[in-house]
């Protein structure tokens, strides 16, 4: 058990509807991260945030994508207007201290159809 | 900018033979590294991770790396596999001091231990 939940674990949605994932880690005040997983491909880094301070956004993240961590504790990232492209499996880590390991949740896997 | 290549998208070993999966990784500065496995449907679990001292590092299920500078590579070893290890590998390498978008990932190798 790393600690961090994820909820959904999987979602199923039209094209053209808007989606939102939350992620729950095991304490606040440390760094949570969102990463994009497609088949058979390593994850590609979203977004961070420290703290309730999102510090950096990949150029995956277009403007259909936002994410919060409202007081430092949970995290949502919404989806709008979803794409089949966005048809994926998001994964959400936390990572407490100086380049430490990382604790990833079990992922919500999202299906555009 | 960080990069992680694991060049074999396939590993097939016996089971209680040893298992290798290799790991090159390119930073400017000095790296720190890590191994994690994942499970289907499941998210990644941390194996192992390098930051300095003995090149040789211990984890969990009996896994163990080797960091080798010279080669800057940082390959996944066991002396026995097991049916149970059969899962995907990512290597991933993080630039020292810097977070976000540094902690890249490779593309994964998959393992499978044969009865």
């Amino acid at each position: 058990d790393t600690g961090v939940s994820q909820n959904p674990r999987h979602k199923i949605t039209k094209r053209g509807q808007n989606v939102t994932f939350r992620c729950d880690p095991i304490s606040e005040h440390n760094r949570l991260y969102w990463y994009r997983q497609t088949l058979g491909q390593g994850p590609e880094f979203l977004t961070y945030f420290q703290n309730e301070a999102q510090l950096e956004k990949s150029r995956l993240l277009s403007d259909r994508f936002s994410a919060e961590r409202p007081k430092g504790s949970f995290s949502t990232l919404e989806i709008q207007r979803t794409e089949q492209g966005d048809s994926a499996m998001y994964l959400c880590a936390h990572e407490r201290g100086i380049n430490n390991e990382q604790f990833f949740g079990p992922g919500t896997r999202l299906t555009v159809l | 900018a960080q990069s992680v290549a694991q060049p074999e998208d396939q590993v097939n070993v016996a089971e209680g033979n040893p298992l290798t999966v290799k790991c090159t990784y390119s930073v400017s500065g000095n790296p720190y590294l890590f191994w994690y496995v994942q499970y289907p449907n499941r998210g990644l679990q941390f194996l192992l991770k390098y930051i300095t001292g003995d090149n040789l590092v211990k984890g969990s299920y009996g896994f163990e790396a080797e960091f080798n500078k010279s080669q800057t590579s940082f390959h996944l070893k066991k002396p026995s596999a097991l049916v149970s290890d059969s899962a995907l590998y990512f290597c991933a390498v993080r630039d020292i001091g810097n977070y976000g978008q540094n902690f890249v990932f490779g593309p994964g190798t998959r393992l499978s231990v044969l009865p």
